[in-house]
């Protein structure tokens, strides 16, 4: 069974904290990497998408992938209490499917 | 505005009774899903389309019924046989399925529920 993994949480940050999101995923031949944000009783929203290894950068998020580890995370800088919500990892894997972790309830303390 | 449009947001549905959700996206885009997601819960495919009079059965396929017989409509049908059906339910498009730097995008959801 290929699976993507995260801690379900909650994740409690206080405001103006970095947040970070982990997820692992067990297919090593995944090409793609995304990261959804979903609030409760609304569907997932994309955040951010990784293919190379390394760091990618926009705004406030990070997304950092290391393949030789299968570990994908996000960085949140600066958390704003507009950030509660449960993030969901998703990764496409060689049999071109996108699987999705059961994602990780973050809330910011004001 | 482009978009994935799902209707209705709400629906009741009787023991015994067929539903239809409707799936509309105008992306242009290739591939098509539904996913289904219960509380506190992951989400889970019920079925994919990659073009069009062509479509796969994912994780949970059984008590539901598709069809794609145009490019941008993938109407999913809740059957009688689905026993538990009660859940919030997602349409899906990407550009291509199986290429890199393919990305899924999410319709608003619908919200099925047994009375």
């Amino acid at each position: 069974q290929k699976e993507v993994e995260q801690n379900s949480g909650p994740l409690s940050v206080p405001e103006g904290a970095i947040a970070s999101l982990n997820c692992t995923y067990s297919d090593r031949g995944s090409q793609s990497f995304f990261w959804y944000r979903q609030y409760s009783g609304k569907s997932p929203e994309l955040i951010m998408s990784i293919y190379s290894n390394g760091d990618k950068e926009d705004g406030r998020f990070t997304a950092q992938l290391n393949k030789a580890s299968q570990y994908v995370s996000l960085l949140i800088r600066d958390s704003q209490p507009s950030d509660s919500a449960t993030y969901l990892c998703a990764v496409l894997n060689r049999d071109d499917k996108i699987i999705f972790g059961k994602g990780t309830r973050l809330h910011i303390l004001p | 505005d482009g978009g994935i449009t799902q209707s209705p947001k709400y629906l009741f549905r009787k023991e015994g009774q067929n539903v239809t959700l409707s799936c509309e996206q105008n992306l242009n885009h290739d591939a098509m899903y539904w996913y289904r997601q219960d509380p506190g819960q992951g989400l889970r495919l019920i079925y994919y389309s990659q073009i069009v009079n062509d479509f796969q059965k994912g994780d949970i396929a059984e008590g539901y019924s598709v069809s794609r017989e145009k490019k941008e409509s993938f109407p999913l049908t809740v059957t009688s046989a689905q026993k538990n059906p009660t859940a919030f339910y997602l349409c899906a498009s990407s550009m291509w399925q199986g290429s890199s730097g393919n990305t899924i995008y999410f319709g608003e959801g619908s919200w099925l529920t047994v009375v």
